[in-house]
């Protein structure tokens, strides 16, 4: 049974490019949600997709959207990107409705 | 905003200990909870949950206790083993809303 896929691991930008991080949810999944996490830090919630619509926003500016394609893998886009763009990435699954959340490795993004 | 917070940043047992990480949450609303651990360059790793209609769980050498009265909740490591090393998370959130909230994280350090 596969888990919570994410590519790439790593990715180099440099500030005022643009990103597509990638996302494949566990088997049976259908709703994915991005967090961004700091060094050090706890995650931080992004956005959730379930049924290719964004269902919940956290506090994070517009230059940060994603997407959901019809099995349930998702996207997350970052335009004009800033040095503080720099996190490890997260992806996490469950099923719409459920709590648990099971997350992937990540991708962890350095901005130059 | 609220959120749930840590008191230990880092925690150092000896191989055999039993471990003991705790969490603080200051959403009343707040009805899961649930403990992740993070290896250097992984994504959380799910270990135990529990709910709000419950004081304690246990799962395989782990336990976790919730205290509402004090809005505390707790994570027990029976006979710590040096793979326990990893930064563990305590995250809580509200049914209906899906988004975890995360705080900073405790570095469980386990010498042999």
């Amino acid at each position: 049974d596969a888990g919570v896929t994410q590519s790439p691991t790593h990715l180099i930008k440099t500030r005022g490019q643009q990103v597509t991080l990638r996302c494949s949810p566990k088997s049976g999944h259908d709703t994915v949600s991005w967090y961004q996490q700091a060094l050090g830090q706890g995650p931080q919630f992004i956005f959730q997709y379930y049924e290719e619509e964004e269902r919940q926003r956290g506090n994070f500016p517009d230059r940060f959207s994603g997407h959901q394609f019809p099995n349930y893998s998702s996207e997350l886009n970052v335009n004009a990107l800033l040095l503080g763009d720099s996190a490890l990435y997260l992806c996490a699954s469950s099923a719409w409705g459920a709590d648990t959340q099971y997350f992937g490795p990540g991708t962890r993004l350095t901005v130059l | 905003g609220e959120s749930v917070g840590l008191h230990l940043p880092t925690l150092s047992v000896q191989e055999g200990d039993n471990s003991i990480i705790n969490c603080a949450y200051s959403n009343s609303a707040s009805d899961y909870f649930i403990w992740y651990k993070q290896e250097s360059g992984k994504g959380p790793q799910f270990i135990i949950d529990i709910r709000s209609n419950m004081d304690k769980r246990q799962g395989q050498r782990v336990t976790v206790l919730l205290n509402k009265t004090v809005k505390h909740l707790s994570l027990q490591i029976a006979a710590t083993q040096p793979g326990d090393s990893a930064v563990y998370f305590c995250a809580e959130s509200r049914s209906g809303y899906s988004t975890l909230t995360f705080g900073k994280g405790t570095m469980l350090l386990v010498s042999p």
